[in-house]
């Protein structure tokens, strides 16, 4: 297992198209994380999942945004008419339950002109 | 909400100095973790501390959890090149077993000159 793995690394999208990133975590981890960060500012926690249960969200997760975790394995991110202010780094981090310091993977970076 | 304030903003210093940073919160908090992150990727764990006044090294590195639970700082001994990049703080609410949510730090840009 090499890590948390993000797809795509780099999404460039017009205004007002939908995007959907996916995250693979660490096979033996049963939670996942979704964090956005934009440039020059530490990640901010947008919603979590313990195995496919989505515990807690964001009230920076409009209802534009939604994620999923369907088998518990991997999990997807989708940004539905996406707007300029969208543009970030979204960051995706898994752990095992009771552990802190979790592993993030490297990122998908979006940019919607 | 939560907030994190880190300082300072940015750094930059000769190779072979010594480097400290600190991050103060207005809420307590029960793990202080420390991040560093080159551009392009995510975060990498450093370290992560568990009690108040723990002070807990990794190679060069050194952190420690303030006795109030509020505060924690990073330092770096006989800084490298390599060492260039954003250190973020953050900070974790829950106990083992909670959500795991983290609230991080605007971070510190480290530069050093060789």
């Amino acid at each position: 297992d090499t890590g948390v793995s993000q797809d795509p690394r780099h999404k460039i999208t017009k205004r007002g198209q939908n995007v959907t990133f996916r995250c693979d975590p660490i096979s033996e981890h049963n939670r996942l994380y979704w964090y956005r960060q934009t440039l020059g500012q530490g990640p901010e926690f947008l919603t979590y999942f313990q195995n496919e249960a989505q515990l807690e969200k964001s009230r920076l997760l409009s209802d534009r945004f939604s994620a999923e975790r369907p088998k518990g394995s991997f999990s997807t991110l989708e940004i539905q008419r996406t707007e300029q202010g969208d543009s970030a780094m979204y960051l995706c981090a898994s752990s095992e339950q009771g552990r802190y310091g979790y592993t993030f993977g490297s990122g998908t970076r979006l940019t919607v002109v | 909400g939560q907030q994190l304030n880190q300082s300072p903003q940015s750094m930059f210093i000769q190779e072979g100095e010594d480097v400290s940073m600190n991050c103060t919160s207005s809420s307590i908090f029960n793990t202080w973790l420390w991040y560093k992150q080159d551009p392009g990727e995510g975060p990498v764990l450093l370290i992560a501390l568990y009690k108040a006044g723990e002070l807990t090294s990794n190679g060069r590195l050194t952190a420690q959890f303030g006795i109030t639970r509020k505060d924690s700082f990073l330092n770096i001994s006989a800084s490298i090149p390599s060492d260039v990049g954003i250190y973020f703080c953050a900070g974790q609410l829950g106990l083992s077993g909670n959500t795991g949510k983290l609230i991080f730090g605007q971070g510190t840009t480290l530069q050093v000159k060789p």
